[in-house]
Parts: structure tokens; C-alpha cells; sequence
């Protein structure tokens, strides 16, 4: 099974600012099948990035992935207000299909 | 709109049974594979498994593996988990999802189908 870390477990930062999360595996996974989502309080989760580094339908860009092999990053390049929840990256790379523990976004 | 409708959660005691359902609407439902993900209270989110269109191909998270099966009936557009030899840690949102986007990732989400094994 591959293991996805996630890091920080929380991250404060204020509007504004650039926010930088951390997937790392356990294991290589090929890029095209690292995702991220963000979800909020009551909420289901939203598929925010595809394929590492492509942006779903309707995702600002403010919001970008990069990374390969077993290091990946997701960036918000200027918080809003309504960016502030929990994102999760997951693997497709090998069954089962993992989801990291999640990095909780939080205002300063 | 496209959409997907959990239903089937409730309270069950340890051991108990349960079967969720997930009704899809709004798109050709045999052609995509579908996806049960859970999410206990405060934690985060656990892939739980998985099935191809066709239903002729299923995967499990090994927590459930064994308990758990994962069906579908494309005739009525449903999706389905039996829950079976339910455990106090299978208290859960469980949420079914798919993708519509042609690439690796969970696109379209219901709103989730709460679970609580409690005795």
C-alpha cells in the first residue's frame, strides 16, 4: 500500500499570503495519477487537481500542482477567504487508492 | 445536473448489517466506475473501494475487505455497499464519487450517507 504524508498537519497563514502543501509517498507514483482536493466543514471533498499539475473545471488559477515521483507540492499562489478548509492529495498509482491525512488551512 | 444520491445510513449495532445506496442521475451511469469513500468523524478521508462500470471489476481498502461488497445495478443507475460485520471504527460519512473528466480523480461527489455502529 502506498503511503501518502502530508505536511504541515496545519498551515496559518493570513489572506493574501502563498500557501505551500506537501504529499510526499511512500513509493514513486507516476504523476498522472496524483490528485488533490479540498474540502469544507459539511462538505464534500472537491477535486481541485489532476494529473499532479492540471486544474479540474472551474478551479481558479490561483491553485497549482508540481511534483514527481514521490515529492508533490500544491500552492495557492493568494488566499482568499473561501480557501481556507482542508486539502488532501490521493494515488492512483497502485489499489488500494490512497488518500494523504489531510493539511487543515487555517487564517492567521 | 448530474447527480449523485447516498441513502441507507443509520444507527447499527456492532455486527450488524447495513446496505447503502448511491442513485445517479443525469448521465450514462454503466460507463463510468464508481467509487465508495468514507470519512470518520474528525479525521480524514479513507478510500474504501471501488468498481468498474461493467461491475465486473472491484477493489477493496483491506479494512473492509472480506465485510464489505460492492455492487451495482445499471438497470436502475444505483450503486451499492453491503455492509456486513460492522465495527465501532465503520462509524462513518461514506460518500460515493466518480469521475466524469476522463483522467485519474473523483470529479462528481454525493452528499454522504452517515453510519454510526454504536451499541
Amino acid at each position: 500500500e502506498i503511503v501518502l504524508t502530508q505536511s504541515p498537519g496545519t498551515l496559518s497563514l493570513s489572506p493574501g499570503e502563498r500557501a505551500t502543501l506537501s504529499c510526499r509517498a511512500s513509493q514513486s507514483v507516476s504523476s498522472t495519477y496524483l490528485v488533490w482536493y479540498q474540502q469544507k466543514p459539511g462538505q464534500a471533498p472537491r477535486l481541485l487537481i489532476y494529473g499532479a499539475s492540471s486544474r479540474a473545471t472551474g478551479i481558479p488559477d490561483r491553485f497549482s500542482g508540481s511534483g514527481s515521483g514521490t515529492d508533490f507540492i500544491l500552492t495557492i499562489s493568494r488566499l482568499e477567504p473561501e480557501d481556507f478548509a482542508v486539502y488532501y492529495c490521493q494515488q492512483y498509482g497502485s489499489s488500494p487508492h490512497t488518500f494523504g491525512q489531510g493539511t487543515k488551512l487555517e487564517i492567521k | 445536473e448530474v447527480q449523485l444520491l447516498e441513502s441507507g445510513g443509520g444507527l447499527v449495532q456492532p455486527g450488524g448489517s447495513l446496505r447503502l445506496s448511491c442513485a445517479a442521475s443525469e448521465f450514462t451511469f454503466s460507463m463510468y466506475g464508481m467509487t465508495w469513500v468514507r470519512q470518520a468523524p474528525g479525521k480524514g478521508l479513507e478510500w474504501v473501494s471501488a468498481i468498474s462500470g461493467s461491475g465486473g471489476s472491484t477493489s477493496y481498502a483491506d479494512s473492509v475487505k472480506g465485510r464489505f461488497t460492492i455492487s451495482r445495478d445499471n438497470s436502475k443507475n444505483t450503486l451499492y455497499m453491503q455492509m456486513n460485520s460492522l465495527r465501532v471504527d465503520d462509524t462513518a460519512v461514506y460518500y460515493c464519487a466518480t469521475t466524469m473528466g476522463g483522467y485519474y480523480g473523483l470529479d462528481v461527489w454525493g452528499q454522504g450517507t452517515t453510519v454510526t455502529v454504536s451499541s
